[in-house]
């Protein structure tokens, strides 16, 4: 079944506590996206990664890292978390620029 | 930069009725249109698409027609069921931009009663 995995699903921890949310496609697709979705913001990208190690910045990607060292992962690194950033995030694939993108079922952060 | 702005719900229906969502877009390209569904718990699902004027997308009863000369992109289904609450997402991707970005709008819960 083509998926598109985050974990993990939730999670609550402290400000200043490093932590990764992971997200793994099976669909082979180039195109990689983190999203962080906000009551009346919509959806705003976060990062995203058009193939191995090429990743850049979307709108709002002050606090946040990424890395793609290989094509089905893309992980979201939050070095020094803090409570603005509780929210809840969705990572994407899709197979190419301006085709439908596919979600993960999403992670929802609490930062305390 | 290009924006999309959607109606703000709650939209509260009783089962059967007619359910229309405004959206409306600004872009500097020629984007395409997208609506995406997310039930309760879930990620965001596809709904329909459209990627040029007076195209019209259509999938599960939703339809929606990309109208170039009013930049809208309303989504109406003719007969709603409790099964259809979720919240509803217009987006858009512009071809000014090679990865093909969405940008959202911010979302319509639509409530739908027996």
């Amino acid at each position: 079944e083509a998926q598109v995995t985050q974990n993990p699903r939730y999670l609550i921890t402290v400000t200043g506590k490093k932590l990764t949310v992971t997200c793994s496609q099976n669909m082979n697709h180039e195109y990689m996206s983190w999203y962080r979705q906000d009551p009346g913001l919509g959806l705003r990208q976060i990062y995203y990664s058009m193939n191995v190690e090429v990743t850049d910045k979307g709108d709002v990607p002050e606090g946040y890292k990424v890395s793609r060292k290989e094509k089905r992962n893309f992980p979201l690194i939050l070095e020094s978390p803090s409570p603005n950033q509780t929210s809840l995030y969705f990572c994407a694939s899709s197979s190419g620029g301006h085709q439908p993108q596919h979600f993960g079922d999403g992670t929802r952060l609490s930062i305390l | 930069g290009d924006s999309v702005t959607q109606m703000e719900g709650p939209v509260t229906l009783s089962e059967e009725a007619f359910l229309t969502i405004n959206c409306t877009y600004t872009a500097t390209g020629y984007p395409s249109l997208f609506w995406y569904v997310q039930y309760p718990g879930e990620g965001l699902q596809l709904l329909l698409k459209a990627t040029k004027a007076d195209d019209k997308g259509s999938n599960k009863g939703f339809e929606a027609t990309y109208r170039k000369e009013t930049t809208s992109f309303h989504l109406e289904k003719g007969s709603v069921q409790v099964s259809d609450s979720a919240v509803y997402f217009c987006a858009l991707s512009d071809s000014t931009d090679s990865w093909g970005k969405l940008q959202f709008g911010a979302g319509t819960q639509v409530v739908v009663t027996p």
